[in-house]
């Protein structure tokens, strides 16, 4: 049973491209979950998703972040005219249920804005 | 609002040596806790979890916790430490309903030969 995969696992933009990362639960899980860990800190969260729909969304900023996870495929976390300060480690956990169940995390996606 | 703490951002122990890591948290009602190990460039690895029940709990690699409702503590514990164990150790609560997890700011494992 393959664990929650990440791609791409490294990704460089520049000031002002988009960046799209990609998160394929566990088999079995509709639910997802993204968090940020920004240098020397903790991880954050960012956005609660099931399919087809976003359940919480309080740790997104409020421009130029958006996610999705649609029907078919994975969840996608885009960002938008990325800047410096996005720099960061990106993980996607996932769960079976919504409620107190574990959370499951990928290897996650280290973006570089230069 | 509910927070974790994790007092110590570096420990250094000697191979073999026991260890604790110390786990704070602020919420309201019965928390659900989690321990978490992050390799260095990799994602995190559940080590345990509490949420009812038997207040010591047992993980993998040999951790265990304890959760203290009156110190509002949840503190990791390994009798003898290996090389292996160097890592960042996170302490986490679910929040939010349910959905979501704080973590605290983690804590760095040195182990020494």
């Amino acid at each position: 049973n393959a664990g929650v995969m990440q791609n791409p696992r490294h990704l460089v933009r520049r000031r002002g491209q988009e960046a799209r990362l990609r998160c394929s639960p566990m088999k079995g899980h509709s639910h997802v979950y993204w968090y940020r860990q920004l240098p020397e800190e903790g991880l954050k969260f960012m956005v609660y998703l099931q399919k087809e729909n976003i359940i919480d969304e309080s740790g997104m900023p409020k421009e130029r972040f958006s996610a999705e996870f649609p029907k078919e495929g994975p969840s996608i976390l885009r960002i938008q005219q990325v800047v410096r300060g996005d720099s960061a480690a990106y993980f996607c956990a996932s769960s079976p249920t919504g409620r107190t169940d574990t959370q499951y995390f990928g290897p996650g996606t280290r973006l570089t804005v230069l | 609002a509910q927070s974790v703490t994790q007092p110590d951002i570096h420990i250094t122990v000697s191979e073999g040596a026991s260890l604790e890591l110390r786990c704070n948290y602020s919420y309201g009602a019965t928390p659900y806790l989690f321990w978490y190990v992050q390799s260095p460039g990799q994602g995190l690895q559940l080590l345990l979890k509490y949420f009812s029940g038997d207040t010591l709990v047992q993980g993998i690699k040999g951790f265990e916790a304890e959760f203290k409702r009156s110190q509002s503590s949840f503190n990791l514990r390994k009798p003898s430490v290996h090389w292996s164990d160097a890592a960042e150790y996170f302490c986490a609560v679910v929040t939010g309903g349910g959905n979501k997890l704080t973590f605290g700011t983690g804590t760095q494992l040195k182990v020494e030969l």
